[in-house]
């Protein structure tokens, strides 16, 4: 009964390859989001999704394309990895976006080789 | 660019002793909320002050915001070792859809 649920946990990889994590929430909520955390915990948002809407679209490379099936759902797609890709990758949701309290997944730890 | 600048960066206690970050941020705000992230795991809510309230209470959790200084600040009394984590601010900016996240205050708990 996890609320904000990723998959994989660990992801290790060559550089060149394409990965894609999943994630998913059962909260009903109509708001995803992407974060990345680099290695000074600084936490950056990447992409937010409303009911599937693209709403936010920070400065990320266009190797990164998130994909939202449906509201539950926000998956994110990288091609041709790097090495400054390795981070750990948030999944969040909230009941709308904005200021709402937001709801974080436990993270996928990307090691680019 | 980043909202919340957090001090101290890092801040080691011993148990039973207080603990207390700040968060200073730039824009106008709807509201601060404090996220506790321990490690390898996600963030988790800690509590929310809007900005027309001053002050807020939660279990061991005193939250306090001054919007004319743009600053706020998390006491936790009577710290445990469970209690280590590290500490986030955010805020909800009016205008923007998303929170902005600070750098972060690594607490240190010792028994």
């Amino acid at each position: 009964d996890t609320a904000v649920s990723q998959t994989p946990k660990y992801l290790v990889t060559q550089m060149g390859n394409d990965k894609s994590i999943k994630c998913e929430q059962n909260l009903g909520h109509d708001t995803m989001y992407w974060y990345k955390q680099d290695s000074k915990k600084f936490l950056k948002i990447m992409f937010s999704y409303n009911n599937k809407e693209l709403i936010i679209n920070e400065t990320v490379p266009n190797r990164f394309s998130p994909k939202s099936p449906d509201k539950a759902h926000l998956n994110l797609h990288i091609n041709s990895l790097e090495l400054g890709d390795s981070a750990v990758y948030f999944c969040a949701s909230s009941q709308a976006g904005g200021s709402e309290t937001q709801y974080f997944g436990p993270g996928t730890r990307l090691l680019v080789l | 660019s980043q909202q919340g600048e957090e001090d101290p960066q890092a801040l080691s206690i011993q148990e039973g002793e207080n603990a207390t970050m700040n968060c200073s941020y730039k824009t106008s705000i709807n509201n601060l909320q404090w996220y506790r992230q321990n490690s390898g795991r996600g963030l988790v809510h800690l509590i929310l002050i809007r900005s027309n309230e001053r002050e807020k209470h939660s279990g061991r959790l005193r939250v306090t915001l001054d919007t004319s200084k743009k600053s706020s600040s998390l006491l936790i009394t009577a710290s445990r070792a469970a209690d280590t984590a590290s500490y986030f601010c955010a805020t909800g900016d009016t205008g923007r859809r998303a929170l902005t996240f600070g750098s972060g205050t690594r607490l240190q708990v010792q028994p």
